[in-house]
């Protein structure tokens, strides 16, 4: 069974660029999660997607937005890029009946800002 | 507010040594603990997860972790250091709030001495 898997796996954008991050969730699974990982702030949950519907939302700005399509991929775009944007982006995606709870993670993707 | 500490950002061990990472969780319901690994530039790989059927979990790779309830603890442990198991460590939250989303710790990142 392929595992999530993200794209691009490297992205380097400016100052005030957007950009889309993509990500597919393992078969079958309904619930994709996104997080941002840098040195001083670590793991930080961003946004859940469920069935096209966002479920819960971490404490970040109104730049940071996602959307989940009717085949449970999920895309998350980051607009007025600032240097601190500067991060892995991780996909994690869940959903199995008999296991809920288990998140399974791509392999991310590394933003740089410059 | 449910919370994850790791005591010790890093840890050295020789090799053939015990492995133990400590984890302490404040949750103000019945938790879904988990630790994950992660090896330089991938995403996040399930160790284990304990969701109350048993106190004493056993993972991949030789990894097992002890819940108590009464020291609101998840220690990993493994009896024996393998170079190989060299890597971040995360502890983990799942919290359900009409879906879920997950508080990581800030990671322990394990070093193995030949």
């Amino acid at each position: 069974k392929a595992g999530v898997t993200q794209t691009p796996r490297y992205l380097i954008k400016t100052r005030g660029q957007q950009v889309t991050l993509s990500c597919s969730p393992i078969s079958g699974h309904r619930s994709v999660s996104w997080y941002q990982q840098t040195p001083g702030q670590g793991l930080q949950f961003l946004f859940e997607y469920f069935s096209e519907t966002q479920r819960n939302k971490g404490n970040f700005p109104g730049r940071f937005s996602g959307r989940q399509f009717s085949n449970s991929r999920s895309e998350m775009n980051v607009s007025t890029l600032e240097l601190g944007d500067s991060a892995l982006y991780l996909c994690a995606s869940s959903g199995l009946a008999v296991d809920p709870d288990t998140q399974y993670f791509g392999p991310g993707t590394r933003l740089t800002v410059l | 507010a449910q919370s994850v500490t790791q005591l010790g950002s890093h840890v050295s061990v020789s090799e053939g040594a015990l492995v133990l990472l400590r984890c302490n969780y404040s949750s103000s319901v019945p938790p879904y603990l988990f630790w994950y690994v992660q090896y330089p530039n991938q995403g996040l790989q399930l160790l284990l997860k304990y969701t109350s059927a048993a106190t004493l979990v056993k993972g991949i790779n030789g990894f097992e972790a002890e819940f108590k309830k009464s020291e609101t603890s998840f220690h990993l442990t493994k009896p024996s250091a393998h170079m190989s198991d060299a890597a971040e460590y995360f502890c983990a939250v799942s919290l359900h709030t009409g879906g879920f989303k997950t508080i990581f710790g800030a990671g322990t990142r394990l070093f193995v001495k030949a």
